[in-house]
C-alpha cells in the first residue's frame, strides 16, 4: 500500500526566513511525485512533478527535490502570500489512470 | 476560462437524504475524478473516469455512485447520506493518458446531520 507522510504538520515562519517541508513516501515503484498548494476554501493547485531521484524543479521561491525515499519543498525568503497548505502525492507504476495517494499536508504560515 | 466548476458550494443534508454533486470542465480533458478531503486523512479518491464512457472505483467508493454524462461532466451521487459522508468534496480533471497534472474545482462542503 502506498503511503505518504508529510512533516511538519504546521510551520510558522517570519518573512524572509527560509525553510523546508518534508514528504516521506513508500511506494512499490514510483511513477511520479507531485506537489500541490492549497489555499483556504479552494482546491489544490499543481506546483511540480518529479519523476526520478536527483531531479529538482524550481518556481519562484520554491524548489522541489527528490530522493528514493523522500522529497523536500524548499522555500527561500518566503513572503506572506506563500502562506498555504502544501500537499505531496505519489503515483505508483501499477496504478491505472492518475490515481494519486496524497499526504495530509503541511500548513505554512508566513508572518510579515 | 472557468476550468473545473462544481455545484453546489455548500449543502446540508439529513441522514438518509440523497443528492447529486455536479462537476463540469471546459478544458477538453479526458479524465475526471472525485476526491473527498477530511481533517487528518488527506485527499482520498472516491471514483474516477479515465475517459468518456468509463468509470472506476477509487480508495473509498462505498456509499457513492458516479455518472460520466459526457466528456465535460462527471457527477457524484449520494443515494442515502450518512454522517460519515460529511466532508469537503473536490472534483478534478486531467488530460489523461498518464498526465497527472490535476486541475481541481473549488469544492463542495457537505454536512450530513
Amino acid at each position: 500500500e502506498d503511503q505518504v507522510t508529510q512533516s511538519p504538520e504546521a510551520l510558522r515562519l517570519q518573512e524572509g526566513e527560509s525553510s523546508s517541508l518534508n514528504c516521506s513516501y513508500t511506494v512499490s515503484g514510483l511513477r511520479g511525485l507531485f506537489w500541490y498548494r492549497q489555499d483556504p476554501g479552494k482546491g489544490p493547485e499543481f506546483l511540480f512533478t518529479l519523476y526520478s531521484a536527483g531531479e529538482e524543479k524550481e518556481k519562484e521561491r520554491l524548489k522541489a527535490t527528490l530522493t528514493k525515499k523522500e522529497s523536500f519543498l524548499h522555500i527561500t525568503a518566503p513572503k506572506p502570500e506563500d502562506s498555504a497548505t502544501y500537499l505531496c502525492a505519489v503515483q505508483a507504476w501499477e496504478t491505472s489512470g492518475s490515481r494519486l495517494t496524497f499526504g495530509e499536508g503541511t500548513q505554512l504560515t508566513v508572518n510579515p | 476560462n472557468a476550468g473545473v466548476t462544481q455545484t453546489p458550494k455548500f449543502q446540508v443534508l439529513k441522514t438518509g437524504q440523497s443528492m447529486t454533486l455536479q462537476c463540469a470542465q471546459d478544458m477538453n480533458h479526458n479524465s475526471m475524478y472525485w476526491y473527498r478531503q477530511d481533517p487528518g486523512m488527506g485527499l482520498r479518491l472516491i471514483y474516477y473516469s479515465a475517459s468518456e464512457g468509463t468509470t472506476d472505483k477509487g480508495e473509498v467508493p462505498n456509499g457513492y455512485n458516479v455518472s460520466r454524462l459526457n466528456k465535460r461532466e462527471f457527477s457524484l451521487r449520494l443515494e442515502s447520506a450518512a454522517p460519515s459522508q460529511t466532508s469537503v468534496y473536490f472534483c478534478a480533471s486531467s488530460e489523461g493518458a498518464g498526465s497527472e497534472k490535476l486541475f481541481f474545482g473549488s469544492g463542495t462542503q457537505l454536512s450530513v446531520l
